[in-house]
């Protein structure tokens, strides 16, 4: 099914520990994007990417890798997961208009991360 | 940078019971605006959004909210909710001088009673 997916839905860990998770998305849009939920933050943005090989921060980029080698796939890495970063994570993906007119961004389910 | 401010953190309505939820920003140029909801354990999708042109905008499930330039607001409004409109629901904005990023409001969840 066309869409976007992220992978695991749900994951435990503990403090040190490396944990990537995955992102893919079937419509070829150019930008992805991974926010973290927190409760009293809304969602923040971490990092973002305009099209492949091409990434920025966000505002909590602090703590974080991403990559982006094909268009379709965009991971998230935790280099040394630490329990502030604990949190639900959303993928999201979006087409800009002519113009570079943000247009709507599309979220996947999320994953749900525990750091012990 | 710009901010987006919700003012209710919680709601509890009564079915039927018209509701509207406040969003300010803080950028003072052109700003495309978003109101996305999040049902109980699924994923945010979009309520409605607004470019340009009619400052009312009408999206799915009954759902309106106003652009008032002046008080750099974008707020959410329902004349009668459901039971099924327990959400969160987040205001989102885009300001032209930010790309392709999004700056969500800390949200607000809303639960209807039956």
């Amino acid at each position: 099914d066309a869409g976007i997916t992220q992978s695991p839905r749900y994951k435990i860990t503990e403090t040190g520990r490396q944990v990537t998770l995955m992102c893919h998305q079937t419509w070829s849009h150019s930008y992805m994007f991974w926010y973290r939920q927190d409760l009293g933050h809304g969602l923040r943005l971490i990092y973002y990417s305009a099209a492949a090989d091409i990434t920025d921060k966000g505002e909590v980029p602090d703590g974080y890798v991403v990559s982006r080698s094909k268009t379709e796939n965009f991971p998230l890495t935790l280099e040394s997961a630490t329990r502030s970063q604990t949190s639900v994570y959303f993928c999201a993906s979006s087409e800009p208009l002519r113009g570079g007119i943000q247009e709507t961004q599309y979220f996947g389910p999320g994953t749900r991360l525990l750091v012990l | 940078a710009q901010s987006v401010s919700q003012h209710n953190h919680h709601v509890i309505l009564s079915e039927a019971a018209s509701l509207e939820l406040g969003c300010n920003y803080s950028y003072g140029g052109t700003v495309n605006l978003f109101w996305y909801v999040q049902y109980p354990g699924q994923h945010l999708q979009l309520l409605l959004k607004y470019f340009s042109g009619d400052p009312l905008v009408k999206g799915i499930k009954g759902f309106e909210a106003e652009f008032i330039k002046s008080k750099f607001s974008f707020n959410l409004r329902k004349p009668s909710v459901q039971w099924s409109d327990t959400a969160e629901y987040f205001c989102a904005v885009n300001a032209g001088n930010a790309g392709n990023m999004l700056t969500f409001g800390g949200g607000t969840r809303l639960m209807v009673k039956p």
